[in-house]
């Protein structure tokens, strides 16, 4: 079964800082991944998710992953964080009959 | 609103009692997760529904905890005789036929005292 390792589990930037948070799972072939927020006091929502074709995945409120096949990572970045990006993201793969395994998981806490 | 809604939002319990969570999803969504997520953790998947049918269920799951989903629509997972390991937000997924993403409810957080 899939593993999903997830670096940093604290992260606190400043306004306008740019963010990265590390995803990495555990084994190769065809993997469909995803991240996933969750902001305070409410349900998980999709970032963005990867299937297959182009490595940099454009997602919502100016998120994007890269998927490098060879690093068997998914990281996921922002060019400049905002004070409502404060949540908690989670990196996921997809297995068979759509199971999601998740990382740990990244508490972000913006700065303003 | 992601058309699932989960019921209670809270549940406190004495160790040793009979729980009850409710999820409803809206009728397109033809498969049914339940996950548990404990603090500091990710959610981890327990069991998953297509239409009426279980189909899977993971080790998490013991012997004191059953789901179903009478008629493919609404879903119940009950903990029988609690334990306080039993703590956890209880989160229910559902997809449509043919759809990748899943859409989340916002958990029912047990606490077992």
């Amino acid at each position: 079964a899939q593993s999903v390792s997830q670096h940093n589990h604290h992260v606190i930037l400043s306004e306008a800082a740019s963010l990265e948070l590390g995803c990495n799972y555990s084994y190769g072939g065809t993997v469909n991944l995803f991240w996933y927020v969750q902001y305070p006091g409410q349900h998980l929502q999709l970032l963005l998710k990867y299937f297959s074709g182009d490595p940099l995945v454009k997602g919502i409120k100016g998120f994007e992953a890269e998927f490098i096949k060879s690093k068997f990572s998914f990281n996921l970045r922002k060019p400049s964080v905002q004070w409502s990006d404060t949540a908690e993201y989670f990196c996921a793969v997809r297995e068979y009959g759509n199971k999601l395994v998740f990382g740990a998981g990244t508490i972000l806490r913006v700065k303003s | 609103d992601t058309g699932v809604s989960q019921n209670p939002r809270h549940k406190i319990t004495k160790r040793g009692q009979n729980v009850t969570f409710r999820c409803d999803p809206i009728s397109e969504h033809n498969r049914l997760y339940w996950y548990r997520q404990t603090l500091g953790q990710g959610p981890e998947f327990l069991t998953y529904f297509q239409n009426e049918a279980q189909l899977e269920k993971s080790r998490l799951l013991s012997d004191r905890f059953s789901a179903e989903r009478p008629k493919g629509s609404f879903s119940t997972l009950e903990i029988q005789r609690t334990e306080q390991g039993d703590s956890a937000m209880y989160l229910c997924a559902a997809i449509n036929q043919g759809n990748t993403e899943a859409f989340f409810g916002q958990g029912t957080r047990l606490t077992v005292v």
